[in-house]
């Protein structure tokens, strides 16, 4: 089975503070992405990967920044969290079908 | 533009009746897939049905099936025989692009009464 693993499941983070929210697969799939999840407004893509080193914009991107140094793990950065940052996000790795973590609550005081 | 739209944003069906949950989505790529993820109360994520743009045939697991009319654009989500544990929130989704990234639509709330 797929394993994606985010590092924490519930954070708080007060406005200003740099927040580093990580995920690693075990698979060594090369595709990873990260989304935030808000209600009515679904999954939204911030970035993906396809390969260590490489990084796509998603839709929306504004805010975020991520990195990829090794295959098995992508961060997500949040430079400067904002109240509006505050949300569920979702890791996910794929082949085919995407394989998801069990999110991170993230709330920005 | 949106590129998946799901156009219910709720939905209340009685236990055991059959469920269509609608999708279009809007790409120009030749090749692309579509894919059906449920999200319970847990907030796990999980995939259900996948249909890739050149399968001909529509794409079925277990009491899912997808009902795929590409010239219209539609990827519906059929569940059969409903039971109680299908109350989740359903998204469908599509892998396109540069990348294969995969974009979410907005959701559909559904529950089943008893």
């Amino acid at each position: 089975d797929v394993k994606v693993t985010q590092s924490s499941r519930y954070l708080v983070k007060r406005t200003g503070e740099k927040v580093f929210l990580e995920c690693v697969q075990d698979m060594d799939h090369e595709n990873m992405f990260w989304y935030r999840q808000d209600p009515g407004l679904g999954l939204r893509l911030i970035y993906f990967s396809y390969d260590v080193k490489m990084k796509e914009k998603g839709d929306i991107p504004e805010g975020y920044s991520v990195s990829r140094e090794k295959k098995e793990r992508f961060s997500l950065i949040l430079e400067s969290a904002s109240t509006n940052q505050t949300s569920m996000y979702l890791c996910a790795t794929r082949v085919a079908e995407a394989f998801f973590g069990q999110g991170t609550r993230l709330t920005v005081v | 533009a949106q590129k998946i739209t799901q156009t219910q944003p709720g939905m209340f069906v009685q236990e055991k009746e059959a469920v269509t949950l609608d999708c279009t989505y809007d790409t120009s790529d030749q090749s692309y897939g579509l894919f059906w993820y449920k999200q319970p109360s847990s907030g796990e994520m999980i995939f259900l049905i996948y249909q890739g743009s050149y399968d001909e045939q529509n794409a079925t697991e277990g009491r899912y099936s997808l009902n795929f009319q590409k010239a219209r654009k539609s990827a519906n989500l059929v569940i059969s025989a409903s039971q109680l544990g299908d109350s989740a929130m359903y998204f469908c989704a599509m892998r396109e692009g540069r990348g294969d990234k995969i974009i979410f639509g907005k959701g559909t709330r559904l529950h089943i009464l008893p």
